[in-house]
């Protein structure tokens, strides 16, 4: 059981440059989300998955695009890179609204 | 819009208690409770719901207040394994999966 599995666990990206963040779960999960964190500002999530199917923005949306495949994987995408976006972002899943939430362990993105 | 911690940081003596605050502008429904170790992925501690109920782990518990839109976590008799940062997390309105988080509390503990 590997629980949330994101790949991939490190990236430098030119300014300008897109790339997508994997993020797949074993776990059954319903609602799945993408977060980032930078210091000091905390998780600040970008979007979410409530179901297949649907995605829906967060807190900080803009710059980003996301895909719910299916019910196991909800990508992360980011068309034109900039040194904003440099951060640690996180994947997570739950069953529902009132379970406890899984965690990846984090892609850290530079972007020069 | 993402709910309020405080303190931003905290620093104890081994075997010292501590006090977490959590709170939103918004009606909630639900608060989460996670601690993230440096370098690591979040890790849940609790979930309380509407009804003001108070939650233990191990020495580790929570009270929520929805009237008051306010969490607390309290860790008593603290141990060197506590340290790290400390997330809350609300859900929102009823029936929203949405889960937005607190901007954190770092705990240190000193031996």
């Amino acid at each position: 059981n590997a629980g949330v599995t994101q790949t991939p666990k490190f990236q430098v990206l030119k300014t300008g440059q897109s790339m997508t963040l994997q993020c797949a779960q074993d776990m059954n999960h319903n609602s799945m989300y993408w977060y980032r964190q930078d210091p000091g500002m905390g998780l600040r999530l970008i979007y979410y998955s409530a179901s297949e199917g649907t995605t829906d923005k967060g807190e900080v949306p803009n710059g980003y695009n996301v895909s719910r495949l299916n019910k196991r994987e909800f990508s992360l995408r980011l068309e034109s890179a900039a040194p904003s976006q440099t951060s640690v972002y996180f994947c997570a899943s739950r069953i529902d609204r009132d379970t406890e939430a899984f965690f990846g362990q984090g892609t850290r993105l530079t972007v020069v | 819009q993402q709910p309020v911690q405080s303190p931003q940081a905290v620093i104890l003596r081994e075997g010292e208690d501590a006090v977490i605050n959590c709170s939103s502008s918004k009606a909630l429904y639900s608060v989460h409770w996670y601690r993230q170790k440096h370098g690591e992925a979040p890790v849940f501690l609790m979930i309380l719901l509407k009804g003001g109920e108070q939650k233990g782990h191990d020495k580790i518990s929570a009270s929520f207040n929805e009237k008051k839109q306010q969490s607390s976590l309290y860790l008593t008799a603290s141990q060197l394994s506590y340290s790290g940062t400390y997330f809350c997390g609300t859900g929102g309105e009823w029936g929203a999966q949405k889960l937005v988080f607190g901007q954190g509390t770092r705990l240190t503990i000193n031996p």
